[in-house]
């Protein structure tokens, strides 16, 4: 079964609009980790954003918010006023473990595509 | 984080060879791995480097294919052996600098092999 998984090949969104890339994950740990990055065209992988599962609050990291719905197992990524460039492949990644015994080895999805038109 | 410098950034190599990528990190580090992306696909673990001792591979993995070394904190290679087409792919280093830190990545490397 899949552990990580991303229902989006491709998202189309206008500048400076709002986007949610969708991400749900299934895990029998009650301790992970979900991570979010992003991958341009150029091939690197960046990280964009944190959420642990025992994090009360919503992570925030400048236009990225990460809509944690731990009963729901869902993780999505909220990116706000969207930019030209965010245009890139967008990974969703989980890892169990995350408190004590974590082996940091990440498990991805299949990413989402995101084309910001002007 | 961590600047992590892969080299080569890119290859193109024929069949039956071998290539070997480097991976260099400017501090030292807990746990470093290598992760390939085949065209058009998600990132999929290699192995864990360990430093000093044998790689930790994954499933669908072994080490005479893409063995391994680590003799430092600081540094990690990965050799592509005997390439098909099929290892086509992005090989990507990867670093965390302490449990429960996210993982940072190098650039990548782009293998075609023809």
């Amino acid at each position: 079964a899949q552990k990580i998984t991303q229902t989006q090949p491709g998202m189309f969104v206008q500048e400076k609009e709002a986007v949610t890339l969708d991400c749900t994950y299934d895990t029998s740990d009650p301790s992970y980790g979900l991570f979010w990055y992003k991958q341009p065209s150029s091939g690197e992988m960046i990280f964009l954003i944190y959420q642990g599962s025992y994090d009360q609050q919503n992570a925030t990291e400048g236009r990225y918010s990460l809509n944690f719905q731990k009963a729901r197992k869902s993780a999505n990524l909220v990116i706000s006023a969207s930019q030209l460039g965010d245009s890139a492949m967008y990974f969703c990644a989980m890892r169990e473990g995350e408190y004590g015994g974590a082996t940091n080895k990440l498990i991805f999805g299949t990413g989402t595509l995101l084309a910001v038109q002007p | 984080s961590a600047v992590i410098s892969q080299k080569p950034s890119r290859d193109i190599c024929q069949r039956g060879t071998s290539l070997t990528i480097q991976c260099q990190v400017d501090s030292q580090v807990t746990m470093m791995f290598w992760y390939r992306q085949q065209p058009g696909q998600s990132l999929t673990l290699i192995a864990t480097a360990n430093q000093g001792s044998e790689a930790t591979y994954e499933s669908g993995f072994v080490i005479d294919k893409f063995p391994i070394s680590r003799p430092n904190l600081t540094f990690s290679t990965l050799t592509v052996s005997n390439m098909s087409p099929e290892d086509s792919s992005i090989y990507l280093c990867s670093v965390s600098l302490s449990y429960n830190s996210p993982l940072h990545f190098g650039n990548g490397t782009r293998l075609t092999v023809t």
